[in-house]
């Protein structure tokens, strides 16, 4: 049974940019989470699909946006890319209902130049 | 919103006891998460309280006092391997979890 898995696991970019991350949940798991980890820094929410709706959105600017398709999977963009958005990208999958918690996969770590 | 505080560091020795308390203030509450997070890799989860209490679960134990927006995360009997950030993570009625910053604990010989 394979976890939540992401691509790619690294990446360079240059200021102004595009991006996009992808993501496949666990088995079974229909909600997709997305979190931005600066070092030393715990977790920021982005945003989480369900459905394939935007179902929560965290404090981040338009320039993030996001994809769930038919299969669960999601996508994560990011537009115009600034310094600033150098960080680990982290998916999480969760299965909606009871206890809820969140698996979540090795991210992709982005570097913007 | 969600506002989550947790300690920055904590030194314990091997076999020790090291207890990580966590406070938090929200607009809406729906349990409250411990993850682990080892460097350079995804947080694994380790334990959920919803209700007031202890739970229990091998050397790891956490507690919630919802009246008082408190958790701690109890870790008994400390191994090397257990060198790692600890994220306290709430909740909210919509389904939203959010983290603290995370504690970085450090186990010496």
């Amino acid at each position: 049974d394979a976890g939540v898995t992401q691509s790619p696991t690294h990446l360079i970019k240059t200021r102004g940019q595009q991006v996009t991350l992808r993501c496949s949940p666990k088995s079974g798991h229909d909600t997709v989470s997305w979190y931005q980890q600066a070092l030393g820094q715990g977790p920021q929410f982005i945003f989480q699909y369900y459905e394939e709706e935007e179902r929560q959105r965290g404090n981040f600017p338009d320039r993030f946006s996001g994809h769930q398709f038919p299969n669960y999977s999601s996508e994560l963009n990011v537009n115009a890319l600034l310094l600033g958005d150098s960080a680990l990208y982290l998916c999480a999958s969760s299965l909606t209902g009871g206890r809820g918690e969140l698996f979540f996969g090795e991210g992709s770590r982005l570097t913007v130049l | 919103g969600q506002n989550i505080d947790q300690p920055t560091e904590m030194t314990a020795t091997e076999g020790a006891i090291v207890q990580i308390n966590c406070t938090y203030q929200t607009s809406g509450f729906n349990g409250l998460f411990w993850y682990q997070q080892h460097a350079g890799e995804a947080p694994t989860f380790l334990s959920y309280n919803v209700l007031d209490g202890l739970e229990e679960k091998g050397r790891f134990s956490s507690f919630l006092s919802r009246s008082k927006g408190y958790s701690y995360l109890l870790l008994k009997e400390l191994q090397m391997k257990d060198s790692a950030s600890y994220l306290c993570a709430v909740r909210d009625n919509d389904y939203k979890l959010s983290f603290g910053a995370g504690t970085t604990v450090t186990v010496r010989a």
